[in-house]
C-alpha cells in the first residue's frame, strides 16, 4: 500500500452521465496529479496541483474538471464524456511538486464510457 | 513541451539474459529521468532514477545510463527473472519542471 487511494476502482457510465473520481493520499504530500493511461499510449499528464493550486492542465477537454479542496484530496469530475475517454485514470502524489520527486501512484479507476 | 520516445514497445527474453530499453527526450533542459515498473493490474512504481550530473547509476541488477548530448537514456536489466515481467515506463520532466512526461512503455516478458 503506497498511501494513495482511489475510488471507485471501476466505473461504467453513459455519455450523458455525470460522475466523479476521488483520490486521497495519506502521505502528507503537497502535490497531486491526474494521469490518463490508455492502451498503446503513454501515461498522459492531465492536471497538476501543488499546494491546492492548479499549476498545469495540459490542454485537457473541459468535460474533465478537477477539484483539489485540500492537499489530501483530489477529484476529477466527469460530464458528457466520449467513448474514447475510456481508460485507466491514475492519481499520484509527490512531496511538494518540485523537480526530481518520486511519484506515488494510486491503483487507478478503470473507466468505461458507453 | 517535453516529448519522450521509448523503444522497443515489446521485448521478450529468456531468463538469465539481459534486457535493454531505450528512451529519447526532446527538452535539453530536462535533468531528471526516472523509470517506473508496472506489473499487470498494479500501479506504476519507481525502480530507479538518474539526474543529469551523472552518466550511470546502478542498483543491484538494474542500471540506467544517460547521454545528455544525444538526449537519450537507457534501462539495463541483467540476469533477468520471470518476476521482471512487467511494463516499464521511462519519463522526463516537462519543460515547466512541474510534472513527469512518460514514454509509451515497454512490455517485457521473461520466459523461464
Amino acid at each position: 500500500e503506497t498511501g494513495v487511494t482511489q475510488t471507485p476502482r471501476h466505473l461504467v457510465m453513459g455519455m450523458t452521465n455525470k460522475k466523479s473520481l476521488k483520490c486521497e493520499q495519506h502521505l502528507g504530500h503537497n502535490a497531486m496529479y491526474w494521469y490518463k493511461q490508455s492502451a498503446k499510449k503513454p501515461l498522459e499528464l492531465m492536471f497538476v496541483y501543488s499546494l491546492e493550486e492548479r499549476v498545469e492542465n495540459n490542454s485537457v477537454p473541459s468535460r474533465f474538471s478537477p477539484e483539489c479542496p485540500n492537499s489530501s484530496h483530489l477529484f476529477l469530475h466527469l460530464h458528457t464524456l466520449q467513448p474514447e475517454d475510456s481508460a485507466l485514470y491514475l492519481c499520484a502524489s509527490s512531496q511538494d511538486g518540485s523537480r526530481e520527486e518520486k511519484l506515488f501512484f494510486g491503483s487507478g479507476t478503470q473507466l468505461s464510457v458507453l | 513541451g517535453e516529448n519522450v520516445e521509448q523503444h522497443p514497445s515489446t521485448l521478450s527474453v529468456q531468463e538469465g539474459d539481459s534486457a535493454v530499453i531505450k528512451c529519447t527526450y526532446s527538452d535539453s533542459a530536462s535533468n531528471y529521468f526516472p523509470w517506473y515498473k508496472q506489473e499487470l493490474g498494479k500501479r506504476p512504481q519507481l525502480i530507479i532514477d538518474i539526474r543529469s550530473n551523472v552518466g550511470e547509476k546502478k542498483d543491484q541488477r538494474i542500471a540506467v545510463t544517460l547521454n545528455k548530448t544525444a538526449k537519450h537514456f537507457s534501462l539495463h536489466i541483467t540476469e533477468t527473472q520471470p518476476e521482471d515481467s512487467a511494463v516499464y515506463f521511462c519519463a522526463a520532466l516537462s519543460w515547466a519542471g512541474t510534472a513527469l512526461i512518460f514514454g509509451k512503455g515497454t512490455t517485457l516478458s521473461v520466459s523461464s
